[in-house]
Order: C-alpha cells, then structure tokens, then sequence
C-alpha cells in the first residue's frame, strides 16, 4: 500500500497570502498524483491531475508541482472561496488507490 | 458534462447490506471506469473500488470480502453492495468517473447511510 501524507493538517492564511500545501508518498509515484478540494456539506472537486494540470474550470491561481515522492499544491492568491480542506489521491498503485488525511486551509 | 447521483437507504442495520445505486446522465456509462469513495462523519476519504462498463472490477483489499460492485449500462447505472455492515461503514458514500489514467474528474453529491438499529 502506498501511504500519502500531508502537511500541515491545518493552514491558516489571510486573504490574499499564498498558500503552499504538501503531499508525499511513501514510495514513488512518478506523476500520478491528483489534488481534491472539499468545501463542507460538499463533494469533493478535482483540482489537479498528473500533478500539475489544472483541471477545467480551475482558476489559475491554482498550481501543482512535483513528481515521485514529493510533491505541492500552491495557491497564489487566497480568495475566500478558496477556504476548504485539500485532499492528495495517488493513482499509481491501481490495485488500491490512496489518499492523503488532508490540509484543511482556514481563515487567519 | 456528465452528472452523478447517488440513491439508496439512509439507514442501514447491523449485520445486514448497504445498498447503493449510482445514475449517470450526461453521458454514456458504456466508456470510463466508474468508483465508490466513502468518508466518515469529520474523516477523510477511502477508496472503496471501481468497475469499468464491461464489468471487470478492482476493490479495496480492506473491503473486498464484503463489496460488490456491479453495472447496468441499459440503465446509465452503477451498485454498491457492502455486506456484514457495523458502525464502522457509517459514512458518506460516493460514486464518482475515474479517468483511464486513474484520477477521479466527475464527483456525485453523495448520501450518508447510517449503520444502526
């Protein structure tokens, strides 16, 4: 089993600071890594793919970096709809895809 | 763009099946594979399996014993079955589209099914 985890569990940032959030993986992964953002009472939304493709629709003040191991969701700009908890999901391992406990990003 | 909804029993008794169905619309079930997630109540989320529209399927070792998952492409539609459930399978369940490179695009709302007597 490949277990994700992330930091910090929780991020507080005021509007319009950055925030970096982390995901790694206990083995590698190379690029198939996907980021979730979940709002409360809310499904989860595909936010990144391939570790650093936004998704259609996702604003461009969302970006994803790494590979293997290690990898980042970065949001430049905070704007208060951005406020929710950010899942990472390996899909490497199709025998048991994982995910990460979650970040959730609240209001400084 | 394709929608998911998800329906079945709120309310599930100990020992007994968890039942769901997921409904498709805005596209064809006959392409992509197709997921159940679940999340307790404040947790995250688990990965519960997939079923691609020709009905091979891949589980979650943890839950294999006890999940079926099954299609109907006649219908748009997809099932859970998860047997012997306890307490600890209250959750939110949801049905999602996995792409062909595994990530999950398209997200039903999902439902809570409570484990209880």
């Amino acid at each position: 089993e490949i277990v994700m985890t992330q930091s910090p569990a929780t991020l507080s940032v005021s509007p319009g600071e950055r925030a970096t959030l982390s995901c790694r993986a206990s083995q590698s992964v190379s690029s198939n890594l996907a980021w979730y953002q979940q709002k409360p009472g809310q499904a989860p939304r595909l936010l990144i793919y391939g570790a650093s493709t936004r998704a259609t629709g996702i604003p461009a003040r969302f970006s994803g970096s790494g590979s293997g191991t290690e990898f980042t969701l970065t949001i430049s700009s905070l704007q208060s709809e951005d406020f929710a908890v950010y899942y990472c999901q390996q899909y490497n391992n199709w025998l048991l895809f994982t995910f990460g406990p979650g970040t959730k990003v609240d209001i400084k | 763009q394709v929608q998911l909804q998800e329906s079945g029993p709120g309310l599930v008794k100990p020992s007994e099946t968890l039942s769901l169905t997921c409904t498709v619309s805005g596209g064809s079930i006959s392409s992509y594979y197709w997921s159940w997630i679940r999340q307790p109540p404040g947790k995250g989320l688990e990965w519960i399996g997939y079923i691609y529209y020709s009905g091979s399927t891949n589980y979650n070792p943890s839950l294999k014993s006890r999940v079926t998952i099954s299609v109907d492409t006649s219908k748009n539609q997809f099932s859970l079955k998860l047997s012997s459930v306890t307490a600890a399978d209250t959750a939110v369940y949801y049905c999602a589209r996995k792409t062909y490179t595994g990530y999950l695009s398209d997200w039903g709302q999902g439902t809570l099914v409570t484990v209880s007597s």
